[in-house]
């Protein structure tokens, strides 16, 4: 069985593209959230999708956005990219809503915004 | 809100013992989980602890205490790559998400 997949690996934009990331969970994985870790800190909540629904937002600016397909794969989109959203995003997948009893994460996308 | 606080930096040497404390403040606390992640990699999943009391699995242990907020990771036996950051994370039912504090680095020395 496959595990969580991210794409891309890595990825340089420029202050004011857009960016998409892509998440596929493990199969059979109902829930995918989405996590920011910047350098020497912990990863950050974003959105949660459960049976393509957001069960939950983090705070962070109306220029993240997401979404969850019939296949419980995911997107996350980010707006008027900033110096500041350099950083890991990770994709985490679980059978329950927001990791209850663990996550499963995948190998993240590393953005760097220059 | 909710918070987490655990050390910075513990360091050890091989065959050692050492535990990596956390502490929480948060509202509907549901479980405390413990991940790993190697520098440039993603983090694992180590153990999840719902109920008061000790969880094994091999070299590592997991302990809650809900009424103290307080959990910890026993990892015994250290080995040189057991040197990586260690995550502590709580699942809050009323937010439906996991937070996760900033993490220990643990370095182990020969």
């Amino acid at each position: 069985d496959a595990g969580v997949t991210q794409s891309p690996t890595h990825l340089i934009k420029t202050r004011g593209q857009h960016v998409t990331l892509r998440c596929s969970p493990i199969s059979g994985h109902k829930s995918v959230s989405w996590y920011q870790q910047v350098l020497g800190q912990g990863p950050q909540f974003i959105f949660q999708y459960y049976e393509k629904e957001e069960r939950g937002r983090g705070n962070f600016p109306d220029r993240f956005s997401a979404r969850q397909f019939p296949n419980y794969s995911s997107e996350l989109n980010v707006n008027a990219l900033l110096l500041g959203d350099s950083a890991l995003y990770l994709c985490a997948s679980s059978s329950t809503g927001g990791g209850a009893y663990g996550y499963t994460f995948g190998s993240g996308t590393r953005l760097t915004v220059v | 809100g909710q918070s987490l606080e655990q050390p910075s930096e513990v360091t050890a040497v091989e065959g050692a013992i050492v535990q990596i404390n956390c502490t929480y403040q948060t509202s509907g606390f549901y479980g405390l989980s413990w991940y790993q992640q190697h520098d440039g990699g993603a983090p694992t999943f180590l153990s999840y602890n719902g109920l008061d009391g000790l969880e094994e699995t091999g070299r590592f242990s997991s302990f809650l205490s809900r009424s103290d907020s307080y959990g910890y990771l026993l990892l015994q036996e250290l080995q040189m790559k057991d040197s990586a950051s260690y995550f502590c994370a709580v699942f809050n039912t009323n937010a439906g998400k996991s937070t996760f504090g900033d993490g220990t680095t643990l370095t182990v020395k020969p």
